[in-house]
């Protein structure tokens, strides 16, 4: 089975603050995506990687950048968190250039005031 | 661009059958995926359709239309743990990798 964990399940975070949200996948996936759900939304990609120290913007970058130092971990980073980056992420891997289906971690809620 | 439509919400009965439509415009096709997501937890792969026609997997069927850009999901004999949001994804032209969204279909299933 595949596993992708994420670090924290529930966050909380003042403006301002710099917030890593790791992602973890055991399965040797190429790809990697970060999301953001809200009500009403959907999920929206906002950055994806699919080979170590290589990234491609999603649909919402701004506010947001990634680091992939290793294969099996891609980070979502918030350089100065705003209220408006409360939100579900979501983080998730596919195998290669493939019509595989992704597969999602359990989500990070995060909250900042 | 990509442009994705299904309802926001719907009820049906233990027991019953239900179905549920995507629209789609998008710039290529490269196939359409449908989720199961439950409150609170992530989502879970349900059904992949690339070919016009039905797909059947047990209680849950999907279908697919490319020439419409229309696909639904069909959940027969309802239980009430299939209470949960229905995520519509597609795949466009382009790269292979990235998916675009439905804003999700809340399905209640009532005693």
């Amino acid at each position: 089975d595949v596993k992708v964990t994420q670090s924290s399940r529930y966050l909380v975070k003042r403006t301002g603050e710099k917030v890593f949200l790791e992602c973890v996948q055991d399965m040797d996936h190429e790809n990697m995506f970060w999301y953001r759900q809200d009500p009403g939304l959907g999920l929206r990609l906002i950055y994806f990687s699919y080979d170590v120290k290589m990234k491609e913007k999603g649909d919402i970058p701004e506010g947001y950048s990634v680091s992939r130092e290793k294969k099996e971990r891609f980070s979502l980073i918030l350089e100065s968190a705003s209220t408006n980056q409360t939100s579900m992420y979501l983080c998730a891997t596919k195998v290669g250039y493939t019509q595989e289906t992704q597969y999602f971690g359990p989500g990070t809620r995060l909250l900042v005031l | 661009g990509q442009n994705i439509d299904q309802p926001t919400e719907m009820t049906a009965t233990e027991g019953a059958i239900v179905q549920i439509n995507c629209t789609y415009q998008t710039s290529g096709f490269n196939g359409l995926f449908w989720y199961q997501q439950h409150a609170g937890e992530a989502p879970t792969f349900l059904s992949y359709n690339v070919l016009d026609g039905l797909e059947e997997k047990g209680r849950f069927s999907s279908f697919l239309s490319r020439s419409k850009g229309y696909s639904y999901l069909l959940l027969k004999e309802l239980q009430m743990k299939d209470s949960a949001s229905y995520l519509c994804a597609v795949r466009g032209g382009g790269s292979a990798r990235q998916l675009t969204f439905g804003s999700g279909t809340q399905l209640t299933v009532l005693p």
